[in-house]
């Protein structure tokens, strides 16, 4: 069975910390995906990955960056974390060139104090 | 530039009315659209893909390139069918995806 899994549900942070982010998956996938996920705005794309140590801005890169050193793994880092980025943050996977079929993970909910 | 719009954030209708999820976008080439599904407490999930012109679950989408249309559509809505659900349309490498409609069917 397809798995994608990311660290944690739950996850509250202050204003100014660095957020770790981490999303893994066990379909051998090249592509990976960060998007967040907010009422009324929909999926947001923010970076993806479509190979190791490869990555590719999205529509909304600004204040996150991401690390790709292993195949199965794709972290989104938050450098100093802020109140408008409580969101929910779906991480997902796919493999080439079936970019269309995308596996998500649970979903991490971020609030930022 | 490669937009998917999906102008209803909700939509109510009653157990075994019909349901029309609305969808349009913008693309300059040959678009492939998608309509994936969220139910409650669980992961976003692949519904249908309009090359495949399958049925799913009941639902059916027509891809009109005249109207830049991918309506979701079905004849009788089940309580089961309530959820969120995003178009999407395939660019280079990645999925563009619209805002979202959250479906909520009455019993």
């Amino acid at each position: 069975d397809v798995k994608v899994t990311q660290s944690s549900r739950y996850l509250v942070k202050r204003t100014g910390e660095k957020v770790f982010l981490e999303c893994v998956q066990d379909m051998d996938h090249e592509n990976m995906f960060w998007y967040r996920q907010d009422p009324g705005l929909g999926l947001r794309l923010i970076y993806f990955s479509y190979d190791v140590k490869m990555k590719e801005k999205g529509d909304i890169p600004e204040g996150y960056s991401v690390s790709r050193e292993k195949k199965e793994r794709f972290s989104l880092i938050l450098e100093s974390a802020s109140t408008n980025q409580t969101s929910m943050y779906l991480c997902a996977s796919s493999y080439p060139p079936r970019t269309d079929t995308q596996y998500f993970g649970p979903g991490t909910r971020l609030t930022v104090l | 530039a490669q937009r998917v719009t999906q102008p209803e954030k909700l939509l109510s209708v009653f157990k075994g009315a019909p349901v029309e999820l609305k969808c349009n976008y913008s693309y300059s080439g040959s678009p492939e659209l998608f309509w994936y599904v969220q139910y409650s407490r669980q992961r976003l999930q692949l519904l249908l893909r309009h090359i495949s012109r399958e049925s799913i679950k009941g639902f059916t989408a027509d891809l009109n390139k005249g109207e830049t249309s991918f309506h979701l559509k079905k004849p009788f809505a089940q309580e089961e069918d309530s959820a969120m659900y995003y178009c999407a349309l395939r660019g280079a490498q990645k999925l563009v995806f619209g805002q979202g409609t959250r479906l909520t069917i009455n019993p």
